[in-house]
């Protein structure tokens, strides 16, 4: 059985930086094929892809948050880290991590975490 | 403004048929790139409803159908039901972004 979870501060002041984790269980970080995704949800509005990281370590960032993103994964743990730089209010959301479908050639979400809420403000 | 556009809001009785559009470009639905569907319930995580355009992960009614042509694509729900009522999102790749993309969103009411 396929889970993931979120787990992070829920408030972080402006200009600070946010490290959310995601524990990983049913399936292995590095497993052949496998990748992971982060995607966030500003409240009332639309789900948007921040980063994802592929089995052998590949990672892609959002262009319009490059430079501000960071995955890490630590793979004795199962655990997913996503690092956002200099966070600024607009940047409160949920924030969900997601596994990604194992077809071939594309990309979606078919397990997803419960989510998180951070909150940016002073 | 994200470079899927769906409508902000689409409703229907119960029992009705219902279509939710997803409108893209030539730099990505129009590219070949597959669309997914995700349906959101109040407070809930996304759940994946549509997957490569046209596919129903295990456990989805076939109520729920998906479709693609040109730089569009749709999620047809028949036989609306008042447990249907939710957003959902289109998402697909877009080369010209080089991202993954989420359409706007659109939210079901079931009258």
């Amino acid at each position: 059985q396929i889970t993931l979870k979120e787990s992070g501060p829920t408030l972080v002041k402006p200009t600070q930086t946010l490290t959310l984790t995601c524990s990983i269980s049913g399936f292995s970080l590095n497993g052949n094929g496998v990748s992971v995704g982060w995607i966030r949800q500003p409240p009332g509005k639309a789900l948007e892809w921040l980063a994802l990281i592929f089995w052998d370590d590949d990672k892609r960032y959002s262009p319009s948050l490059k430079g501000r993103l960071a995955l890490t994964r630590d793979t004795s743990k199962n655990e997913l880290v996503l690092t956002i730089t200099n966070m600024d209010p607009v940047d409160t959301a949920t924030y969900y991590c997601a596994h990604r479908i194992e077809a071939a050639g594309t990309v979606g979400f078919d397990y997803w975490g419960q989510g998180i809420l951070v909150t940016v403000s002073s | 403004q994200s470079v899927l556009t769906q409508p902000p809001s689409v409703s229907g009785a119960p029992g009705q048929r219902v279509t939710l559009s997803c409108t893209g470009s030539s730099s990505n639905i129009g590219a070949n790139y597959d669309v997914h569907w995700y349906q959101q319930l109040p407070g809930k995580a996304p759940k994946l409803l549509i997957y490569v355009n046209t596919n129903r992960p295990s456990g989805v009614p076939d109520r729920f159908s998906g479709s693609k042509s040109g730089t569009s694509a749709s999620l047809a729900i028949t036989g609306l039901q008042a447990e249907d009522e939710a957003d959902y999102y289109c998402q697909s790749y877009d080369k010209s972004l080089g991202a993954w993309v989420f359409g706007g969103g659109t939210r079901l009411t079931v009258l």
